[in-house]
């Protein structure tokens, strides 16, 4: 089946330093994967989505992921960090039947 | 632009009670899509709709049922609530089911079962 993983339960920055929240998969064939940002009391919102193409993907609100098939991993990115980026980061992969397979989450926390 | 709508966005329930939740997709979109999310947890695929037919089965108990009407809105059912159904309901829906198209989901429903 197909899975993520997120490593990281917290990552913390200073405002204004790039940030880099990790995630790595696990699929059998062509994997589709996805970021998605939740806010507090809100929705999941999509960021960015890896499908095929330029393993440089680049998303909402400035922030891009890197699809790196020997590493087997999809790391979102974003070259200078916002206090109001903190939010809780998920990690998605789209499963054999289609449907949405989450990692677990990492609070991105970053402080002024 | 129109985002997902989920109705309503706060409700508390005894135990052994039933829910009913409802989504309205985003105009166009065609296939909906139930995710359960406990405290502290990632989402938790349920089920999904396309064109109004079951498409996909995750971890939906039997106390659960859903479907699409012809509008494409869809309504979970939760019937004998328990305590351990407490948690944030999301609906999402995407334009087509097939898996390239990023799913968008509503501001979620938050179930409280005491």
């Amino acid at each position: 089946a197909q899975s993520v993983a997120q490593p990281e339960d917290q990552v913390n920055v200073a405002e204004g330093n790039p940030l880099t929240v990790k995630c790595t998969y696990s699929v059998s064939g062509n994997p589709y994967l996805f970021w998605y940002v939740q806010y507090p009391n809100r929705g999941l919102q999509f960021l960015l989505k890896y499908i095929t193409g330029d393993n440089l993907v680049k998303g909402s609100y400035g922030f891009e992921a890197e699809f790196n098939k020997s590493q087997t991993s999809f790391h979102l990115k974003k070259p200078s960090a916002l206090v109001s980026d903190s939010a809780l980061y998920f990690c998605a992969v789209r499963d054999n039947n289609n449907d949405m397979r989450f990692g677990a989450g990492t609070r991105l926390t970053v402080k002024p | 632009a129109a985002g997902v709508i989920q109705s309503p966005r706060h409700l508390i329930k005894e135990k052994r009670e039933t829910a009913t939740l409802k989504c309205y997709p985003i105009p166009r979109h065609d296939t909906v899509y139930w995710y359960q999310q406990g405290p502290g947890q990632d989402p938790q695929f349920l089920i999904s709709f396309y064109e109004k037919m079951q498409s996909d089965k995750g971890s939906i108990p039997d106390r659960f049922s859903a479907q699409q009407f012809s509008d494409y809105h869809s309504e979970l059912n939760m019937s004998s609530l328990e305590l351990g159904d407490s948690a944030l309901y999301f609906c999402a829906s995407s334009l087509g089911r097939d898996a390239p198209y990023e799913q968008y989901f509503g501001p979620g429903t938050r179930l409280t079962v005491t």
